[in-house]
């Protein structure tokens, strides 16, 4: 595997369901993001996690919890989501620390909230 | 506030029907500007990052400049490939909020 890697690809769950969305860097990066993309609005980050420290979005609802237990995973925990919450979401990776950090995707889990 | 506006919304072309896409900014200190593709149902992949104004940066057909208060995505002889939502987005001073402050993309379609 190379670069940034999402699983699943697709998911549909209901309100009352649990899940987790699952990324994984190959990158050699030390910080890893996770971002929702809704039909024509920016990016929103939701939180970040950068050399071991967490970062978050205060606007992002509580039924979202992330989970990164080294510095190449990164976990979405997801529990009674709501139809608002369909949406594509995106993992990232970069190299905190240079000049600039550039952000990696993976390519998306598609995410709809029956 | 810090901001980033992309425009237009969408563009139609004809096949070899050379454009620009504009990325302006309102953010003071950038530490650097970005520019990604993004295919339908697909992950933003990198294409330049730009630090200071006057540099560009080209990679085929696609040529991507910056002033001090917007950015450019030149287009040259377009093909239909080269269809996708283009995203821009900067990134403010390491002593604030290392965050990137999106824009919400400009779609290009290339007629063939």
């Amino acid at each position: 595997e190379t670069g940034v890697t999402q699983t699943p690809r697709h998911l549909v769950m209901g309100m009352t369901n649990k899940k987790s969305l699952k990324c994984e860097q190959h990158l050699g990066h030390n910080a890893m993001y996770w971002y929702k993309q809704s039909a024509k609005k920016p990016l929103e980050l939701m939180f970040v996690y950068s050399l071991e420290e967490r970062v978050e979005n205060n606007s992002v609802p509580s039924r979202f919890s992330p989970e990164c237990p080294n510095s190449s995973h990164l976990f979405l925990h997801l529990h009674t989501l709501q139809p608002e919450d369909s949406a594509l979401y995106l993992c990232a990776s970069s190299q905190f620390g240079r000049t600039s950090d550039t952000q990696y995707f993976g390519p998306g889990t598609r995410l709809t909230v029956l | 506030e810090d901001q980033v506006t992309q425009s237009p919304e969408a563009l139609r072309l004809q096949e070899g029907e050379s454009s620009s896409l504009n990325c302006s900014y309102t953010v003071s200190g950038l530490r650097g500007l970005f520019w990604y593709r993004q295919d339908p149902g697909k992950g933003p992949e990198f294409l330049f990052t730009l630090y200071s104004a006057g540099e560009e940066k080209e990679k085929e057909r696609l040529k991507a400049t910056l002033t001090k208060k917007e950015s450019f995505l030149h287009i040259t002889a377009p093909k239909p490939e080269d269809s996708a939502t283009y995203l821009c987005a900067v990134q403010p001073p390491r002593d604030s909020n290392y965050q990137l402050i999106w824009g919400a993309g400009t779609k290009l379609i290339i007629k063939p």
